[in-house]
C-alpha cells in the first residue's frame, strides 16, 4: 500500500545554513513520482521539486535538491542557504502511476529558520 | 505558468446550510481535479478525484452525499459541503492536472490557494 512518512514534525535551522527534511515512502508500483511542497502560513501549496522513479539523477531546483535513494525508498529534501522566508510547512508526496494519479501526502515538517 | 483559482478563500456558514467551493483552471484545461482536506496539525487528506464529465471517485471514508463534487467542464470543479456541521470546519484545497499532464511550474499539478471553511 501507498505510504509516506515524514518523521520530523519540526525542525530548526540557522539562516544561511543547509537543512535536510526527511521523507520515506513505500509503494509496490515501479513507476511513481515524488514531490515536495511548501505551505506557508497563508495556506497555499507551492510546488518545489519533482523526482520520477526512473530518473537517474537527483532533481534540483535552485536552492532545493532532492536526495533520491531508491533502494532505501527515501526522498529527502535539501534546502541550501536557508532564508527566513523558508519558514513554512513542508510536505512530501507520492503519486503512483497506476493509482489514477491521485497523490498522497506525508504528515509534514514544520521548518523554522532562525535569524 | 498554470494558475488554479479557488473561491472563496474564506467562508463562514451556519450549521445546517450548504457551501459551494469553486476550483477553476485559468489558463489550461484540467481533465482531472483533486479535492483535499487539511485538518489542524495534520496532513492533507485526499477526499476525491473528479474527472470532467463523469462521477467523482471518493476515497474510503468520505461521504459522497455530504461532499458533492461536480466537474462539469474542463476548467471548473465544485465541491459542495451539504448540511454543514462544525466538524466540517477545515481547510479545503483543490489541485488540477492538465490534459497533457505537464504544465509549467508543477509537473502536471497546480494547487488552488485553499478555502478556510468555518461552520458555526
Amino acid at each position: 500500500a501507498q505510504k509516506i512518512t515524514q518523521t520530523q514534525p519540526g525542525m530548526f535551522v540557522q539562516e544561511k545554513e543547509a537543512v535536510t527534511l526527511d521523507c520515506t515512502y513505500d509503494t509496490s508500483d515501479p513507476s511513481y513520482g515524488l514531490f515536495w511542497y511548501k505551505q506557508p502560513s497563508s495556506g497555499e501549496m507551492i510546488f518545489l521539486i519533482y523526482q520520477g522513479s526512473y530518473d537517474q539523477q537527483n532533481a534540483t531546483e535552485g536552492r532545493y535538491s532532492l536526495n533520491f535513494q531508491k533502494a532505501r525508498k527515501s526522498a529527502n529534501l535539501v534546502i541550501s542557504a536557508s532564508q527566513l522566508g523558508d519558514s513554512a510547512m513542508y510536505f512530501c508526496a507520492m503519486r503512483e502511476v497506476t493509482g489514477g494519479f491521485k497523490t498522497i501526502f506525508g504528515a509534514g515538517t514544520r521548518l523554522f529558520v532562525k535569524a | 505558468g498554470a494558475v488554479v483559482s479557488q473561491h472563496p478563500s474564506r467562508v463562514i456558514c451556519k450549521s445546517g446550510t450548504s457551501v459551494k467551493i469553486e476550483c477553476r483552471s485559468l489558463d489550461f484545461q484540467a481533465t482531472t481535479m483533486f479535492w483535499y482536506r487539511q485538518f489542524p496539525k495534520k496532513s492533507l487528506m485526499l477526499m476525491a478525484t473528479s474527472n470532467e464529465g463523469s462521477k467523482a471517485t471518493y476515497e474510503q471514508g468520505v461521504e459522497k452525499d455530504k461532499f458533492l463534487i461536480n466537474h462539469a467542464s474542463l476548467t471548473l470543479s465544485t465541491l459542495t459541503v451539504t448540511s454543514a456541521h462544525p466538524e466540517d470546519s477545515s481547510f479545503y484545497i483543490c489541485s488540477a492536472r492538465s490534459q497533457g499532464g505537464e504544465v509549467p511550474g508543477g509537473n502536471g499539478y497546480t494547487f488552488g490557494s485553499g478555502t478556510r471553511l468555518t461552520v458555526v
